[in-house]
């Protein structure tokens, strides 16, 4: 089985550009989520989705990041505009609701951003 | 108080020697804690899922748990030089939560 697919893998733009990073969860999967690592700050979550539907995204820095999730297979996470703060890697990752607990989360290989 | 802590390292081994890697959390509703192994330049990888208190044996890797204490660990026998990487702890905060908390992580070195 395919596993967690981000794309692009590499992104490098100049500041004041928009972003948008792309995420395909595991078939099957009812949970998603998108996490930002930095080696100051680590792995933080940005915001997730439960069946399409964002459920928290407190985690969300500022109104210039947004995303989206308009079908159980694909999820975009935007950042407009982007700064060179927001250079990192951005992971999206997903889980399946089973009867017990829910929480195995499998991720995807990343996206690294830089901003210029 | 972080939610998660572990001992950021870095812990260096000697091949064939176990490796102990330790995390604390703050909540006591906890249910879930999963330990993640991430090389340089790469994402985080799932290795090992506990929820209830005890042990709990894969291959190599024991997981330990101890609700009462707050704190879990992670145990690598015979460790191996490909087992050098950056461990993640992660808990879900609040127990009905479906998100995830990540410690900052333990940089492991096995030396050949």
């Amino acid at each position: 089985d395919a596993g967690v697919i981000q794309s692009p893998r590499h992104e490098v733009t100049e500041m004041g550009q928009e972003v948008t990073l792309r995420c395909k969860p595991i078939s099957g999967h009812d949970y998603l989520f998108w996490y930002r690592q930095t080696m100051m700050r680590g792995l933080e979550l940005l915001i997730y989705f439960n069946n399409n539907v964002p459920i928290d995204d407190s985690g969300m820095p500022e109104d210039r990041f947004s995303a989206k999730m308009p079908n159980a297979s694909f999820s975009t996470l935007k950042i407009q505009p982007s700064e060179p703060r927001d250079s990192a890697v951005y992971f999206c990752a997903s889980s399946f609701t089973s009867g017990k607990i829910p929480y195995e989360q499998y991720f995807g290989p990343g996206t690294r951003l830089t901003v210029t | 108080q972080k939610e998660v802590e572990q001992n950021s390292g870095p812990l260096s081994v000697p091949e064939g020697a176990i490796a102990s890697l330790n995390c604390t959390y703050s909540d006591r509703v906890s249910q879930s804690f999963f330990w993640y192994r991430q090389y340089s330049g790469k994402s985080p990888e799932l290795i090992m899922s506990i929820y209830s208190n005890g042990d709990k044996e894969d291959g190599r890797f024991t997981a330990q748990l101890n609700k009462a204490s707050q704190y879990v660990s992670l145990l690598i026998r015979d460790s191996q030089p490909s087992d050098s990487a950056t461990y993640l702890c992660a808990v879900n905060i609040d127990g009905s939560a479906r998100q995830l908390t990540f410690g900052s992580g333990t940089q492991l070195t096995v030396l050949p």
